[in-house]
């Protein structure tokens, strides 16, 4: 049973670049969540996907966006990168339906923004 | 939105030692989850505990809701133990469960 599958694992762009994250969820899992993690805190919510949707948006600027695809695997991009934006990138799944709404997460996406 | 708050922020303990991490949340939840944290950045799913008591092997978590606490438990304690431990609440009142974490406790476990 494959869990959550991010890529890369590393990143590194320069300021004003532009960077896509990519995220498989669980198997069986209809649900994406996109979180932010800066270095010494913990992860901070950025958005949810779910049938295609963004159903739920954290406090992060337009600069970032997200997309989920029918086979439920997501992408969340970032324009225009800042220092500030250097973090580790982690997705969960989930499945909506069920009553516990257990969240798995990926290995994370280091981006450091140069 | 909810507050969660977790203590103590460091921990240092040596091996087989036990220790007792606590989780904070300022109002009521249905879905808390513990999570460690490796040093590579991967969370590992400890516990879905919003409310009562689990056990597995060597880690316990139990959740008194009414009060609006939790409480992680490690026994025995291992090198591989060390790390960071997140307490993560949501109250999903509408559709989304967005987790809300705490700010960690960075254990070390010395050999």
């Amino acid at each position: 049973d494959a869990g959550v599958t991010q890529s890369p694992t590393h990143l590194i762009k320069t300021r004003g670049q532009q960077v896509t994250l990519r995220c498989s969820p669980k198997s069986g899992h209809d649900t994406v969540s996109w979180y932010q993690q800066a270095l010494g805190q913990g992860p901070q919510f950025i958005f949810q996907y779910y049938e295609e949707e963004e159903r739920q948006r954290g406090n992060f600027p337009d600069r970032f966006s997200g997309h989920q695809f029918p086979n439920y695997s997501s992408e969340l991009n970032v324009n225009a990168l800042l220092l500030g934006d250097s973090a580790l990138y982690l997705c969960a799944s989930s499945l909506d339906r069920s009553a516990k709404n257990i969240q798995y997460f990926g290995a994370g996406t280091r981006l450091s923004v140069l | 939105g909810i507050q969660v708050e977790q203590s103590p922020p460091d921990l240092i303990l040596q091996e087989g030692a036990n220790s007792t991490l606590r989780c904070n949340f300022s109002d009521s939840v249905n879905n808390l989850q513990w999570f460690h944290q490796n040093p590579w950045g991967q969370l590992i799913n400890l516990f879905y505990i919003p409310s009562g008591t689990k056990q597995n092997g060597r880690l316990s978590a139990t959740t008194v809701a009414t009060e609006r606490y939790s409480l992680l438990y490690i026994s025995s304690s291992q090198t591989t133990d060390s790390g960071v431990y997140f307490c993560a609440v949501a109250n999903y009142g509408g559709a989304t469960n967005k987790l809300i974490f705490g700010t960690g406790t960075l254990l070390a476990v010395q050999p």
